[in-house]
């Protein structure tokens, strides 16, 4: 199945640890992203890569590190972590940088105690 | 700061009826898209509107644009059960930012069968 997929699907863990989240497309698209959303359903963008490249970081705190390892790859990783990062973690691509039609991953969820 | 934002938040319909959603925008735009999230899932693609274009069908979903008011609807006839979801509005931010795509909080419709 061409797809983006996103594991874990579900993450709880405590305040203060470190955590990753793993993300890989197999549509052969060059630029990825990352968003949250919260709560409320609001959806927000934190990064994207274009061929391996980061082209937006939307002042996401530094605990936030992406990394693109190639361009079918967009890992996110969450340095101590707080209580207000628990969302819904959305990784997504499209087919090349101004392209925009997204296709997203089922989402991870989350949940910092 | 939020592009897109949807109206009514919350809508809730019997089956067979049609179901109205408006956008509105701040910032000029280069397309305005549609998308469909079921609950627990990631979103999905709906349809496109460039900023030249006013009106757009895709099966039981028609697509309007008034880039004058800045706003847009999609309109969902004959609506069925399964079209439960949220819906998204998302726009690009722009001639200079046309690779960064903006949701809006969108709106939750409920088809009751």
């Amino acid at each position: 199945d061409t797809a983006v997929s996103q594991t874990p699907k579900y993450l709880v863990t405590q305040m203060g640890n470190d955590k990753s989240i793993k993300c890989e497309q197999n549509l052969g698209h060059d630029t990825m992203y990352w968003y949250k959303q919260d709560s409320k359903k609001f959806l927000k963008i934190m990064f994207s890569y274009n061929n391996k490249e980061l082209i937006i970081n939307e002042t996401v705190p530094n605990r936030f590190s992406p990394k693109s390892p190639d361009k079918a790859h967009l890992n996110l990783h969450i340095n101590s972590l707080e209580l207000g990062d628990s969302a819904v973690y959305f990784c997504a691509s499209s087919q090349d940088f101004g392209a925009n039609v997204l296709t997203f991953g089922a989402g991870s969820r989350l949940t910092v105690l | 700061s939020q592009q897109g934002e949807e109206d009514p938040q919350a809508l809730s319909i019997q089956e067979g009826e049609n179901a109205t959603m408006n956008c509105s925008y701040k910032t000029s735009i280069n397309n305005l898209q549609w998308y469909r999230q079921n609950s627990g899932r990631g979103l999905v693609h709906l349809i496109l509107i460039r900023s030249n274009e006013r009106e757009k069908h895709s099966g039981r979903l028609r697509v309007t644009l008034d880039t004058s008011k800045k706003s847009s609807s999609l309109l969902i006839t004959a609506s069925r059960a399964a079209d439960t979801a949220s819906y998204f509005c998302a726009t690009d931010a722009g001639a200079d930012s046309s690779y960064k795509l903006i949701f809006g909080s969108g709106t939750r419709l409920l088809v009751r069968p």
